[in-house]
């Protein structure tokens, strides 16, 4: 089992919806939870940090299940600008990333 | 002035050669990374350094060789690289704890 998982996509949606993606992890004692955004041929850059109670930024919405070993990001009113990659990153001491989700936003 | 930065940007070389990858952080970080990104694969730590002490080397190839001369400033010394070596590879500079990890915008390198 890979340590953090993702559904490589892409997810094709239209402007205006709703996507949602979950990632998973294997290492239990895992403390710290982000989400990053990948453009193509570019650095990652934080998007957000996940908090145990859930966090909102905007139109993200990021949750953590430690019973279940998941993390979502959900985005609402998707934006053309919100293609991209989206990678899960998780650990303790260090960060392991997942492999990312890449969503293409359509007009 | 970017918080992290890379140079070069592209490199390209044959499996002969000696070459060295160059971060600079400006943002007073005590811990920097090397990564490297290959088509369809997750990013993967190479190394790591927490004030200037190398605390992780994920079973990297010995032809990658790292130098952190300071806490500002990391080296990926490059030497008779293979042909799948060719990767984007990022430094990256964060707080211990982890926190917030600060990515440069990486040297696309390609091993002819």
């Amino acid at each position: 089992r890979k340590e953090v998982e993702q559904d490589p996509g892409p997810f094709n949606v239209p402007e205006g919806a709703t996507v949602a993606f979950n990632c998973t992890y294997s290492n239990s004692a895992s403390q710290s939870f982000f989400w990053y955004r990948q453009d193509c041929r570019k650095e990652p850059k934080l998007l957000m940090s996940v908090y145990s109670s859930g966090n909102e930024d905007g139109r993200f919405t990021a949750q953590l299940n430690r019973a279940s070993q998941y993390i979502s990001l959900l985005i609402r009113d998707s934006k053309l600008s919100d293609s991209a990659t989206y990678l899960c990153v998780v650990g303790s001491n260090m960060l392991t990333f997942g492999g990312g989700t890449r969503l293409m936003v359509k007009p | 002035e970017t918080g992290v930065t890379q140079t070069p940007r592209h490199l390209v070389m044959g499996m002969t050669n000696k070459k060295s990858l160059k971060c600079e952080q400006h943002l007073g970080h005590n811990a920097m990374y090397w990564y490297k990104q290959s088509a369809k694969k997750p990013l993967e730590l190479m190394f790591v350094y927490s004030l200037e002490e190398r605390v992780e080397n994920n079973s990297v190839p010995s032809r990658f060789s790292p130098e952190c001369p300071n806490s500002s400033h990391l080296f990926l010394h490059l030497h008779t690289l293979q042909p799948e070596d060719s990767a984007l590879y990022l430094c990256a500079s964060s707080q211990l704890g982890p926190g917030e990890l600060f990515f440069g915008e990486g040297s696309r390198l390609t091993v002819l």
